[in-house]
């Protein structure tokens, strides 16, 4: 089936801007993370979904980051008044279940903050 | 908090070289232990995992091996083909109440040349 899918998978910004990237997990997976990835770096935890609701949001980095998942399906990563150190592949993955430890990412999306 | 480190990159290999990519970690409990793969332009795929201590993860010819004693998952290949060149990421899952989220190392590149 298809797997992990995120857009736009580029997507270029002015600093101040406001930008939103979509992730649509694997169907029928109820788990669902959003991770940031610098250049150079591994992977960072920002935000865990479990359905609807954000389980554990510990990992953004300020408050002009925030994200949704109305329907328990689709999910948005909202930036406000981006900086250029926001710049960076913003990672999407998804779990069948919150208890399985294996997670499945999508391709990324990569922010550029001019 | 839990943190990995891997050796750093890049590692360049020529075609049916042995490789190994070391990987070790700090963790409060026993965590799983991850290998992921990032081709050149794709996304991060689950190359093979380990859940316990003493565990042997294998797939594509690549094995590691989840060792208690010496805080390591230490990534091997007998004979590395050019496909082969990638950035290996070495993850452990951060066990909470319910479900868990993934601490990354910085990534080793290789480069495997003919």
């Amino acid at each position: 089936g298809a797997g992990v899918s995120q857009t736009p998978s580029n997507k270029v910004t002015e600093k101040g801007k406001y930008v939103e990237l979509r992730c649509d997990p694997i169907s029928g997976h109820t788990a669902l993370y959003w991770y940031r990835q610098s250049l150079g770096q591994g992977p960072e935890f920002l935000i865990y979904f479990q359905g609807t609701g954000a389980a554990d949001d510990s990992g953004l980095p300020n408050d002009r980051f925030f994200a949704v998942r109305p329907e328990g399906s689709v999910s948005t990563l909202k930036i406000q008044r981006t900086e250029r150190g926001d710049s960076a592949v913003y990672l999407c993955a998804s779990s069948s279940t919150p208890g399985e430890e294996t997670q499945y990412f999508g391709p990324g999306t990569r922010l550029l903050v001019l | 908090g839990d943190s990995v480190t891997q050796m750093e990159g890049p590692v360049t290999l020529s075609e049916e070289a042995f490789l190994t990519i070391n990987c070790t970690y700090t963790a409060t409990g026993y965590p799983s232990l991850f290998w992921y793969v990032q081709y050149p332009g794709e996304g991060l795929q689950l190359l093979l995992k380990a859940t316990k201590a003493d565990d042997k993860g294998s797939n594509k010819g690549f094995e590691a091996t989840y060792r208690k004693e010496t805080t390591s998952f230490h990534l091997e290949k007998g004979s590395v083909q050019v496909s082969d060149s990638a950035v290996y990421f070495c993850a452990l899952s951060d066990r909470h109440s319910g479900y868990s989220t993934l601490t990354f190392g910085k990534g080793t590149m290789l480069l495997v040349s003919p």
